[in-house]
Parts: structure tokens; C-alpha cells; sequence
């Protein structure tokens, strides 16, 4: 299966700020996602990253406040814009391919706003 | 509609007894998969099985084992004699065969004791 390195592990940001967080695949992937995970909650998707085009938002999430690039099959980064405290959470980036039934997981980025 | 559901919140054994986590799910789709995720506390989710809907045999590895009824819509997933490092948070999720998103539980926290 694939190896996903996601940068950066962890970070703390000042409310009002951005943080780009980056999703690098050892190999080709058709699919890339991006996953929310609020504290003790479970995961919820935030977008699909298409190659060369706009990503898929999920309800509720908007590209202003989630803007995500994915320039080529193995890279994708997903912006928290206008951080606010109720950003902090676990952010993972989830690659699959289309024989692929079960996805790999990043390792994930915890955020913290403060 | 489709749903996971992952009842118990928390639970807490002492090192050596068994451990049974319960899942159930629902969906109207007759081709759908089925997975259990792990994540330690360091965040990252580990895949740990996945089952096809027509594929009722139960799996068994090593200490891990998984019991699919599609008659009860269930999937649970059974620790022998677990240990320490089994602490973590585990998640069923569904994923059917029109669409490349998952369906997440919402865990279960597993404590086990020394």
C-alpha cells in the first residue's frame, strides 16, 4: 500500500492566521481526501482533492475556509484559512486508487488555535 | 440512509481478558465493504481489516478476530487476552460500492490495564 508523509505532525497557531498542512504519496494515487477529526469526535470528510481541478467539498465545508491544490498524483495540501479555535483538531489526508477498496491514512496534523 | 454505529464509547479491561468492540451498520446497497481502523494515541489510523459484503467468512489473525453477520447488519471485532498496547481508539466504517467515501463510526476508546 501507499506511504503517505504528511507535514507537519503538530503545530499551534494564533487564532486568525492560516496553516497549510501537506500530503506527499510514495506513489501514484487516484484518490486523495482530506479528513477532519474534532477532539473525542469521530472523522468526517472535509473534500476530495481532484487532480488539475477544483476539490469536492463536502456539506458544510467551503473552499474559502478549506482551500485544497493537488497538482499532480502524489501531492496535495489542504489550507485552514482564518484559523479560529474551533479549527483544533486532527487533520489526515486519506490516498486510495481505483482497485483500491481500503485507503491508507496519513499520519496525521494536530492543530491547536489558540 | 447509511449509518455505522459503535455503541460503546469506552471500555476498559484488565490485561489478558477478552475484548469484543460491536458495529453495526445500515445500508440499502447490496455491495458494500466493511473496516476496522486503529489509532493510538499518536493519532495516525492503522487498517487493520477489511470485509465484502459477500464475503461472510469470519477472519481470524493472530489475536484479532471478526465476526460479519449481514442477518444482524453487524461487524465486531474480538481482541484475545488483549494487552497494554491495544489501548487505543478503534473505528468501524462502511463504504459502498458507488461511492469512494467512508462511513465512520464514532470509536471506541479501549483501555487496557496492566
Amino acid at each position: 500500500s501507499a506511504v503517505i508523509s504528511q507535514k507537519p505532525s503538530r503545530d499551534i497557531c494564533q487564532r486568525g492566521t492560516s496553516l497549510t498542512i501537506q500530503c506527499q504519496v510514495d506513489s501514484q494515487v487516484t484518490m486523495m481526501f482530506w479528513y477532519r477529526q474534532q477532539p473525542g469526535q469521530s472523522l468526517t470528510l472535509i473534500a476530495t482533492a481532484n487532480q488539475g481541478s477544483e476539490a469536492t467539498y463536502e456539506s458544510g465545508f467551503v473552499i474559502d475556509k478549506f482551500p485544497i491544490s493537488r497538482p499532480n498524483l502524489t501531492f496535495s495540501t489542504l489550507t485552514v484559512s482564518n484559523m479560529s479555535p474551533e479549527d483544533s483538531s486532527i487533520y489526515l489526508c486519506s490516498v486510495g486508487s481505483d482497485v483500491s477498496v481500503s485507503y491508507t491514512f496519513g499520519s496525521g496534523t494536530r492543530l491547536t488555535v489558540v | 440512509a447509511q449509518k455505522v454505529t459503535q455503541a460503546q464509547t469506552e471500555i476498559s479491561v484488565v490485561e489478558k481478558e477478552d475484548v469484543t468492540l460491536d458495529c453495526v451498520y445500515e445500508t440499502r446497497d447490496t455491495t458494500y465493504y466493511l473496516f476496522w481502523y486503529k489509532q493510538p494515541p499518536s493519532g495516525e489510523l492503522v487498517f487493520l481489516i477489511r470485509r465484502n459484503s459477500f464475503d461472510e467468512q469470519n477472519e481470524i489473525s493472530g489475536r484479532y478476530s471478526w465476526n460479519f453477520q449481514k442477518s444482524t447488519s453487524s461487524f465486531n471485532f474480538t481482541i484475545t487476552a488483549s494487552q497494554v498496547v491495544d489501548s487505543a481508539v478503534y473505528f468501524c466504517a462502511l463504504r459502498t460500492s458507488g461511492t469512494y467515501k467512508y462511513i465512520f463510526g464514532t470509536g471506541t476508546r479501549l483501555k487496557v490495564l496492566a
